[in-house]
């Protein structure tokens, strides 16, 4: 069955580092996938999302690219800040069914 | 628009209790979702709902029930409360079949002793 495989954290940063958050996945159909965002306390807010390969999802500094060739949709940005903080999920959506990573935890210290 | 509204936003239940998880959406969308999240992992889906009157079970369904009457709510029921149920749980809900961004609610936190 479909699934995805996020880099385990907690990724611990400092104020303008690069981030880059791996993501892989095995889907069986022509996916889309999906960055979401949980900041403390809330629900999951979509960050960015591409839907068919080589397309680039880009938000708030934050890019990810589709790549088929390797079956992943890496999160990368290129300096983060404080309010970066929070958990972030990868996920694919192949005719309705999602499914999520585990999340990993990002925390950007000053 | 209020977006997907969950209530209550906090819950402690003892084993055996019962209780229903509210979930509603003003956007007018069909298609109503039910996810739990354990901590370090994923969320799992409990049960959708693809219009009123249409529910089926996801990846987790046992131990839990819903309905959708109407297309704005889509509550979830647990009937017998056990510890494994301890959880936050999200409601979320997307447009249609071609729209496949799922939209989220605040959650609830569960706690079952």
């Amino acid at each position: 069955g479909n699934s995805v495989t996020q880099m385990e954290g907690p990724v611990t940063l400092s104020e303008e580092a690069f981030l880059t958050i791996n993501c892989t996945y095995t889907a069986t159909g022509y996916p889309s996938l999906f960055w979401y965002v949980q900041y403390p306390g809330e629900g999951l807010q979509l960050l960015l999302k591409a839907t068919k390969a080589d397309d680039k999802g880009s938000n708030k500094g934050f890019e990810a690219t589709y790549r088929k060739e390797t079956t992943s949709f890496h999160l990368e940005k290129g300096s983060v800040q404080v309010s970066d903080s929070a958990v972030y999920f990868c996920a694919l959506s192949d005719l309705g069914d999602m499914r999520f990573g585990a999340g990993t935890r990002l925390t950007v210290k000053p | 628009n209020a977006g997907v509204t969950q209530t209550p936003k906090f819950r402690i239940l003892k084993i055996g209790q019962s209780m229903t998880l509210q979930c509603t959406q003003d956007m007018n969308h069909n298609y109503m979702y039910w996810y739990r999240q354990d901590p370090g992992m994923g969320l799992k889906l409990i049960y959708y709902s693809v219009g009123a009157g249409i529910t089926d079970k996801g990846e987790v369904p046992n131990g839990y029930n819903v309905s959708r009457s109407t297309t704005e709510d889509f509550p979830l029921r647990l009937e017998l409360a056990a510890p494994s149920q301890t959880s936050v749980y999200f409601c979320a809900s997307r447009p249609g079949q071609n729209q496949e961004t799922q939209y989220f609610g605040p959650g609830t936190r569960l706690l079952v002793l």
